[in-house]
């Protein structure tokens, strides 16, 4: 059973808009919600993080906004470059534990 | 420089044959995990570290087998068993008991079958 869902799968968007995905998860007791940014041929690295206690996280045009009651987050891009284009990875742990991933969304900004 | 190297980058496999991937840190952090990344899948995880001559099952753990001897290497076998190995392998490290620490990733081997 997939411990966190994500979508969509892909995302087309134009430069200058903005990019959401959407991570919905099950275990109540996650109290850790990263996201990461994966470049071809690199590892993920993380872009952002929200723990259950604030409903919204900025940084620069990252946003994590967090809905404990509906167990949903999502991320958010503004104003969205090309040199935004990548795979992201929504997550969840517990206590600083093994992470479960959602399925990845590949984002496609285009000029 | 901190960090966690991952070698070799490519890796071929000839059937029947086991192949060990390597993964080295010197962020000092206690547990490290293997995860296989297949595209559309996202990172499922083989195997995982807290300490040091203690390893644990992932989700994926049939067909691969680790060890954890020294704190900065938890090397990654991939045996004959693994019928499917073709995939992008991602070593992650973090520093247990620390407060909104990251997991952080190397870059990978890619290993494919010839």
């Amino acid at each position: 059973q997939q411990q966190v869902k994500q979508s969509p799968q892909s995302l087309i968007v134009q430069k200058g808009g903005i990019s959401i995905i959407n991570c919905a998860y099950e275990n109540t007791a996650f109290d850790y919600f990263p996201w990461y940014q994966q470049f071809p041929g690199k590892g993920p690295a993380l872009l952002i993080a929200i723990r259950p206690d604030v409903s919204e996280k900025k940084e620069g045009r990252f946003t994590i906004s967090f809905n404990k009651s509906a167990k949903q987050f999502s991320l958010h891009i503004m104003d969205s470059q090309p040199g935004d284009s990548a795979t992201y990875f929504c997550a969840a742990s517990k206590d600083l534990g093994r992470l479960y991933f959602g399925r990845g969304t590949q984002l496609t900004v285009w000029p | 420089d901190g960090g966690i190297t991952q070698s070799p980058k490519y890796l071929f496999r000839k059937e029947g044959q086991n192949v060990t991937l390597s993964c080295e840190q010197n962020l000092n952090h206690d547990a490290m995990y293997w995860y296989r990344q297949d595209p559309g899948q996202g990172l499922r995880l083989i195997y995982y570290s807290q300490i040091v001559n203690d390893f644990q099952k992932g989700d994926i753990a049939e067909g691969y087998s680790v060890s954890r001897e020294k704190k900065e290497s938890f090397p990654l076998t991939v045996t004959s068993a693994q019928k499917n190995p073709t995939a992008f392998y991602l070593c992650a490290t973090i520093q247990t008991g620390g407060a909104g620490q990251p997991q952080h990733f190397g870059d990978g081997t890619r290993l494919s079958i010839l």
